[in-house]
């Protein structure tokens, strides 16, 4: 089944304690991104990947890294977690724009972190 | 930079009823649009989606038109029912396609 596996699903953790969200998908897609998602705001990217190695930044980089140094996995890591990242986190992955399926993105289950 | 606007939720509604969700946008260029609807503890799934102007995504009763001279699209659906309860987000794909670009979500809930 085609998927996008994201662990955990639920984290409750303390301020400056680091964490790792993993994200894998089973696509052999290109493209890996990661969104917050805050009531109102709707989701907001983070960071993407075009590609193994290749990164940037979204609308709301600050407080958050990420590595792809293999295709299927994009893992999500906060170095010292603030309260202010208490959100719901998705994970999303699409082939090249070339493919045909024109920017759908197929989403994660979704973590819930929460910093206390 | 590109934006989405879409209607505040909740939206409450009887089932049978006619649901019209509305998305705005503002984008340079040629967006791709999207629905995508996150039902109760999952992830987003897409609904429906149109890359041109004047393009009908259609998906499971629901129906939107891209409408460049409006920049509008608009969610629709004839006869809700109650497992349309969800979360309906309006997105769009610029140019770069480097990310989608998201409304805040309505929510909307029918009841039996």
């Amino acid at each position: 089944e085609a998927q996008v596996t994201q662990n955990p699903r639920y984290l409750i953790t303390v301020t400056g304690k680091k964490l790792t969200v993993t994200c894998s998908q089973n696509m052999n897609h290109e493209y890996m991104s990661w969104y917050r998602q805050d009531p109102g705001l709707g989701l907001r990217q983070i960071y993407y990947s075009m590609n193994v190695e290749v990164t940037d930044k979204g609308d709301v980089p600050e407080g958050y890294k990420v590595s792809r140094k293999e295709k299927r996995n994009f893992p999500l890591i906060l170095e010292s977690p603030s309260p202010n990242q208490t959100s719901l986190y998705f994970c999303a992955s699409r082939a090249s724009v070339g493919s045909g399926s024109l920017y759908e993105q197929y989403f994660g289950p979704g973590t819930r972190l929460t910093v206390t | 930079g590109d934006s989405v606007t879409q209607m505040e939720g909740p939206v409450t509604l009887s089932e049978e009823a006619f649901l019209t969700i509305n998305c705005t946008y503002t984008a340079t260029g040629y967006p791709s649009l999207f629905w995508y609807v996150q039902y109760p503890g999952e992830g987003l799934q897409l609904l429906l989606k149109a890359t041109k102007a004047d393009d009908k995504g259609s998906n499971k009763g629901f129906e939107a038109t891209y409408r460049k001279e409006t920049t509008s699209f608009h969610l629709e659906k004839g006869s809700v029912q109650v497992s349309d309860s969800a979360v309906y987000f309006c997105a769009l794909g610029g140019a770069a396609g480097n990310k989608l670009t998201f409304g805040g979500g309505t929510r909307v809930l029918v009841k039996p």
